[in-house]
């Protein structure tokens, strides 16, 4: 079935350390982003690649990094994890289309809840 | 700044009709979508609105005044399943989404 695979479902992971989130995409979609979804807020974006090779800053990149070396896989890294990056992580992709003004329609994975204690 | 203003939590009962507004002030205007979000699961796409007016899908509706920054999603019909999160995001200027907090709706029998 075509969409997107997160893992873990789930973590419980000690403050301080290293964690990476995986995102792969089967649809060939050239945009992929790393969402956060905390009670009470909107999604917040914490990086985006437009393409393959290409990555950039969302409204809250700090404590977090991300790569893009092809087109399916959009890992997301917590270098030192804290208990304020407590949330569910949802990755998204997109068939980027802005030059065409379409509806770049996000398609998401299940989400990752990740617990820093 | 940039901001999406939706109702936290609206109730309504099955076989009824529900409207769930949201109003923006963003940096410019590309497009306002609508997602649905059942618990514990991933936000799925529902409608997107770019010209003013009325865009219709079967029982979900979705109405833009862009001159008002005014949006509202209509359900009519109501079943149970429809008691999930509705999620108002507007695009704007640099072509980056900006979310609202989304209206839970609960359905009662």
């Amino acid at each position: 079935i075509a969409g997107i695979t997160q893992a873990p479902t789930s973590q419980i992971l000690a403050a301080g350390r290293r964690m990476t989130l995986r995102c792969t995409q089967d649809m060939r979609h050239n945009a992929m982003y790393w969402y956060r979804q905390d009670l009470g807020l909107g999604l917040r974006l914490i990086h985006y690649s437009n393409t393959a090779g290409t990555t950039g800053k969302g409204e809250v990149p700090d404590g977090y990094s991300v790569s893009r070396a092809n087109t399916d896989d959009f890992p997301l890294t917590l270098a030192s994890a804290v208990p304020s990056q407590t949330s569910v992580y949802f990755c998204a992709s997109s068939d980027s289309n802005r030059g065409l003004g379409g509806a770049n329609v996000l398609t998401f994975g299940a989400g990752s809840r990740l617990t820093v204690l | 700044g940039q901001n999406i203003d939706q109702p936290t939590e609206m109730t309504a009962t099955e076989g009824a009709i529900v409207q769930i507004n949201c109003t923006y002030q963003t940096s410019g205007f590309n497009g306002l979508f609508w997602y649905q979000q059942h618990a514990g699961e991933a936000p799925t796409f529902l409608s997107y609105n770019v010209l003013d007016g009325l865009e219709e899908k079967g029982r979900f509706s979705s109405f833009l005044s862009r001159s008002k920054g005014y949006s509202y999603l209509l359900l009519k019909e109501l079943q149970m399943k429809d008691s999930a999160s509705y999620l108002c995001a507007v695009r704007d200027s640099n072509y980056q989404l900006i979310w609202g907090a989304g209206t839970k709706l609960i359905i009662k029998p």
